[in-house]
């Protein structure tokens, strides 16, 4: 079976702090997909970042970045010097080539964001 | 192309009417998902369709669902008979790829239904 866990249901912090959001995932296929998405107020699902289950290499991306480790089976995004305009609930994802391909969600994290 | 769009943005309905919502996916994509999300939820699967062919459904999805994609372009997405448990948020997507899964989907702002 596969899951997707994001402990953290809010969290809350003032503009410029980093923020790291936490996924944890579970899967017994050696093939698989993780993503983050960010769902705005407005309600559209945002795409931010897909990491191949044989691609361990953490990326940077202007303020955004991304910690894969399948040792522990996290798949961690950080955002540097958070801006109000980053609040949001952020979605771990996971996709994997024996589970078909249906995407299955984390319960999501909130972000709040203030000045 | 400006993305998958959905409508109606909004639905209200009574319990026991029929309702039917659309989905234009990114013209080039093959593959058309929706989901379903409620409050405090992330979105859960309902079914998927690669090109016309309906290839997979959630058993989310009762006998009162039925998703079409008729030419392999727009989909429909048709509640019979709605429940009060079907007020939701309805997500489609879509994404190109011949893989399995190895495609991030780009999803519609989604259609909110209220059933009273």
């Amino acid at each position: 079976a596969q899951k997707v866990t994001q402990a953290q249901t809010e969290i809350s912090v003032v503009e410029k702090e980093d923020v790291t959001l936490d996924c944890v995932y579970e899967t017994r296929d050696t093939t698989y997909y993780l993503f983050w998405y960010k769902q705005p107020p407005s309600g559209e699902l945002v795409f931010l970042i897909r990491r191949n289950s044989f691609d361990e290499q953490n990326e940077i991306s202007g303020r955004y970045s991304w910690n894969f480790q399948k040792s522990t089976s996290s798949f961690n995004f950080t955002i540097t010097a958070s801006q109000v305009v980053d609040s949001a609930v952020y979605f771990c994802a996971l996709t994997t080539r024996a589970g078909g391909f249906k995407t299955i969600f984390g319960a999501g994290t909130r972000l709040f964001v203030k000045a | 192309d400006t993305g998958v769009s959905q409508n109606p943005r909004h639905k209200i309905t009574k319990r026991g009417q029929n309702v039917t919502f659309r989905c234009d996916p990114i013209s080039e994509h093959n593959r058309l998902y929706w989901y379903r999300q409620t409050l405090g939820q992330g979105p859960e699967f309902l079914t998927y369709f690669q090109n016309e062919a309906q290839l997979e459904k959630s058993r989310l999805l009762s006998d009162r669902f039925s998703a079409e994609r008729p030419k392999g372009s727009f989909s429909t997405l048709e509640i019979q008979r709605t429940e009060q448990g079907d007020s939701a948020m309805y997500l489609c997507a879509s994404s190109s790829g011949t893989g399995g899964g190895d495609t991030e989907a780009f999803f519609g702002q989604g259609t909110r239904l209220t059933v009273v």
